[in-house]
């Protein structure tokens, strides 16, 4: 019962340093997403792949990329990291990119950056 | 970005106490659901409304799809000291085509005293 696994659980960063936020799902689910969370904020979404072989940008997209490695996995990059983009992340995933299906999330990924 | 305008902020009540929370939005939604957040983790998927007027129940827990489908109402009967978290509302909207991106409600943080 894995479900949606992320890792790192918790990472700190130095300003301009890059890293790799890895998702992996296995519930068979054909769509994932990245999502921020900030406090008084909710959830914004980064980016999301609705299926495998395809990424699109989401609401907060900047200073992100993302990578669809196979159906399983769909990773989140940051190039050169800034204090802004310290957050919490989470990744999801849903069965179908059709109106009507829940996501399952990731218990996400703690970025602190300085 | 869209938003959603979710209240309260945040409730503290005493154990046994019903708990009434709504999202409210600008525009028209087609899919209402409702997730929870425990603390250092991901959000969990409660209740999923598809049909404007619906009214579901999960337990102690029962949500609406308000009619205009600018709103949902979320209800926590008898609340216990495990209902402590943040509880999210989310809408989905599709036009023509198949669309799934979630936008989230800011959060409501729920603190119940025994």
């Amino acid at each position: 019962n894995a479900g949606v696994t992320q890792t790192p659980k918790f990472q700190v960063l130095k300003t301009g340093q890059s890293m790799t936020l890895q998702c992996a799902q296995d519930m068979n689910h054909n769509s994932m997403y990245w999502y921020r969370q900030d406090p008084g904020m909710g959830l914004r979404l980064i980016y999301y792949s609705a299926s495998e072989g395809t990424t699109d940008k989401g609401e907060v997209p900047n200073g992100y990329n993302v990578s669809r490695l196979n159906k399983r996995e769909f990773s989140l990059r940051l190039e050169s990291a800034a204090p802004s983009q310290t957050s919490v992340y989470f990744c999801a995933s849903s069965l179908s990119f059709l109106p009507g299906y829940g996501y399952t999330f990731g218990s996400g990924t703690r970025l602190t950056v300085v | 970005g869209q938003q959603l305008n979710q209240s309260p902020q945040s409730m503290f009540i005493q154990e046994g106490e019903d708990v009434s929370m709504n999202c409210t939005s600008s525009s028209i939604f087609n899919t209402w659901l409702w997730y929870k957040q425990d603390p250092g983790e991901g959000p969990v998927l409660l209740i999923a409304l598809y049909k404007a007027g619906e009214l579901t129940s999960n337990g102690r827990l029962t949500a609406q799809f308000g009619i205009t489908r600018k709103d949902s109402f979320l209800n926590i009967s008898a609340s216990i000291p495990s209902d402590v978290g943040i509880y999210f509302c989310a809408g989905q909207q599709s036009y023509g085509g198949a669309t799934n991106k979630l936008i989230f409600g800011t959060g409501t943080l729920l603190a119940v005293q025994p």
